[in-house]
């Protein structure tokens, strides 16, 4: 069956302007989950969608945002990029809520920031 | 909230030679400890994983053992083979709150 997809694979913003990437899980799988990975802090998570509603969030500024579809495709928003948020974005799809059931991650979205 | 700690930060073996990863938890609440491969290019992969209620478990050359007392986890690699070179991370959540919370990676190397 077909992974977790990541749209797009690569991005080059500008600073303070805004950007949205999506992730759409594995048939089935109900929650969605958001990370951000980079060199200096590592894997951290950003927050967990499970039939639509935001179910748990990191301890990240109002500036990232998600939501999640009635066909549990879901989309992360950064408004007000700074350079800090150049990242590796990687979504995780599970079949029940997070820790339930295994999760399984898309290959990310790249995000430069210039 | 959670900490775990990861190390090595690098670990290079022989073919054939096995691995050890040790990772520790700061918060006894948590209840679930998945293990992740990341290669280059990709995402992380599921391994292994072992919940509270488990001190061991095997997968192949792949085994994991938990000590709730001390807060440790160890993931452990036999017979290594050179596809065995990735960053592989360690992971933490507990299930009430359903934040994975990562160690800071090995990058294991498999000289063959």
């Amino acid at each position: 069956k077909a992974g977790v997809t990541q749209t797009p694979r690569y991005l080059i913003k500008t600073r303070g302007q805004q950007v949205t990437l999506s992730c759409s899980p594995i048939s089935g799988h109900r929650s969605v989950s958001w990370y951000q990975q980079t060199p200096g802090q590592g894997l951290q998570f950003l927050f967990e969608y499970f039939s639509e509603t935001q179910r748990n969030k990191g301890n990240f500024p109002g500036r990232f945002s998600g939501r999640q579809f009635s066909n549990s495709r879901s989309e992360m928003n950064v408004s007000t990029l700074e350079l800090g948020d150049s990242a590796l974005y990687l979504c995780a799809s599970s079949l029940f809520l997070a820790g339930e059931s295994e999760a399984f991650f898309g290959q990310g979205t790249r995000l430069t920031v210039v | 909230g959670e900490n775990v700690e990861q190390h090595p930060s690098t670990l290079s073996v022989q073919e054939g030679d096995s691995a050890v990863i040790k990772c520790t938890y700061s918060d006894s609440a948590s209840n679930y400890f998945p293990w992740y491969k990341q290669e280059l290019g990709k995402g992380p992969q599921l391994i292994i994983d072992i919940r509270s209620n488990v001190g061991e478990k095997k997968d192949q050359r792949i085994a994991v053992t938990l000590n709730k007392t001390a807060k440790h986890f160890s993931l452990h690699i036999t017979e290594t083979q050179p596809e065995d070179s990735a960053v592989y991370f360690c992971a933490a959540m507990d299930t009430g709150r359903r934040a994975l919370t990562f160690g800071s990676g090995t990058r294991l190397q498999v000289q063959p």
